[in-house]
């Protein structure tokens, strides 16, 4: 158990509102990643942070931004909610000095309707 | 092309033979390789990671990497219906680049 607690944990939300998922951990790791699972795409990097407030883009960023205000906790913003944004949110950690393995939570099922 | 590259499978063996997964990567550069499991509805768990040419061994699973072929397996040995998932294998470019890129999976099935 890497003590990742993602909420809330299934959404349904309507096109055009802003939705935030939450990502805390409790082990004081410097990596947070948030990425989207897709049928046929697999696991997409949407944004990832490397402290407090130093977050970084990944390859699916378009209409989602982040913060990190604490160690702990990494937000996950849809500014307007599409149908195409509805998927599966994994938040996940980077443990280790070298930050060599990554750790998943249990996962954030968001739908747009 | 895409960065990593896995047959989608459904692969089905029969338990107890060896289950075979394969990898490839497009990154020259890549330097650690992962595999994790996933089951239905649930989060990806990390199985094994490797950075060295050659064979890992940990349990009944084995990872091979072979760089020059830009090519990363999973072997599972003694297959168990338990064993039953998909399989997700990982590139991180370069030590220091904390990001893993992912393959799409291969869906594995265990023939009881």
């Amino acid at each position: 158990d890497a003590g990742i607690t993602q909420s809330p944990r299934h959404k349904v939300t309507e096109t055009g509102t802003p939705v935030t998922l939450r990502c805390h951990q409790t082990e004081n790791h410097r990596y947070m990643y948030w990425y989207r699972q897709d049928p046929g795409h697999g696991l997409r990097l949407i944004h990832y942070s490397y402290g407090v407030k130093d977050t970084d883009k990944g390859e699916v960023s378009d209409g989602y931004s982040v913060s990190r205000s604490k160690t702990e906790d990494f937000l996950l913003t849809l500014e307007s909610a599409t149908s195409s944004q509805t998927s599966v949110y994994f938040c996940a950690i980077s443990e280790g000095q070298t930050g060599n393995t990554i750790y998943f939570g249990e996962g954030s099922w968001l739908t747009v309707v | 092309q895409k960065e990593v590259e896995q047959n989608s499978g459904p692969l089905s063996v029969p338990e107890g033979a060896i289950a075979s997964l394969n990898c490839t990567y497009s990154d020259r550069g890549s330097q650690s390789f992962f595999w994790y499991r996933q089951y239905s509805g649930k989060s990806p768990e990390l199985i094994m990671f490797i950075y060295s040419n050659g064979d890992k061994e940990d349990g009944r699973f084995t990872a091979q990497l072979n760089k020059a072929s830009q090519y990363v397996s999973l072997l599972i040995r003694d297959s168990q219906p338990s064993d039953s998932a998909t399989y997700l294998c990982a590139v991180k470019a370069n030590f220091g680049n904390e990001k893993l890129t992912f393959g799409t999976g291969t869906r594995l099935t265990i023939i009881p």
